[in-house]
């Protein structure tokens, strides 16, 4: 079956500039996760998904970041005014438990 | 503060030998870890996981062995085949919201880049 997708695979944007960032789960995982992975470092926990509502978005970094799952299905993560500390991996998962969680490939943003 | 550690930033090992993954943690409030293999421009891909009521899962090669009470956990994977070669990441997370933590929400380790030579 599907994995996880992400898309767009590659970003590359300039200061201060909006972005979004979109993933599709695996078919009837009620739980998504967001996370960010900088070079060298494993994946730090942005926000948890359950259904369609946010069940805990204490990882975001600021009010820049939000993301939404308006269909419990299909997420977007949008950054606004990105700086070029925003430069990451930004990995999807999901899953049907919360707790074993199937990642996607990544997208890579790059903020000059 | 690394709740979750690796203190080992790279292992080297001959192909048909044992690769041994280590694992540190100090969050009391964890009870259930996993290990994901990560390669190059891919996604984590989920390996092995063990809850803390059990002190060994295998599954095949891959052998989790957990010991609560020193919060350290690892990753064995006899024999090593040059396909294994890549980064390891252990995660940790509670089982249930407690402590101000989130059911589900991972908390990872820095990574241990594996290197199986034939």
């Amino acid at each position: 079956g599907a994995g996880v997708s992400q898309t767009p695979s590659n970003k590359v944007t300039e200061k201060g500039k909006y972005v979004e960032l979109r993933c599709d789960p695996i078919s009837g995982h009620t739980a998504l996760y967001w996370y960010r992975q900088s070079l060298g470092q494993g994946p730090e926990f942005l926000i948890y998904f359950q259904g369609t509502g946010a069940a805990d978005d204490s990882g975001l970094p600021n009010d820049r970041f939000f993301a939404v799952r308006p269909e419990g299905s299909v997420s977007t993560l949008k950054i606004q005014r990105t700086e070029r500390g925003d430069s990451a991996v930004y990995l999807c998962a999901s899953s049907p438990t919360g707790i074993t969680q199937y990642f996607g490939p990544g997208t890579r943003l790059t903020v000059l | 503060d690394q709740q979750v550690k690796q203190n080992s930033p790279s292992l080297s090992v001959q192909e048909g030998r044992i690769s041994i993954l280590n694992c540190d943690y100090t969050n009391s409030m964890f009870d259930y870890f996993l290990w994901y293999k990560k390669y190059p421009a891919e996604g984590p891909t989920f390996l092995i996981s063990i809850s803390s009521i059990k002190d060994k899962n295998e599954d095949g090669r891959f052998t989790v062995f957990l010991n609560k009470s020193a919060k350290h956990l690892s990753l064995h994977i006899v024999p090593s085949q040059p396909g294994d070669s890549a980064v390891y990441f252990c995660a940790a997370s509670p089982i249930n919201n407690a402590g101000g933590t989130s059911y589900g929400k991972l908390t990872f380790g820095q990574g241990t880049i594996l290197t199986v030579h034939p």
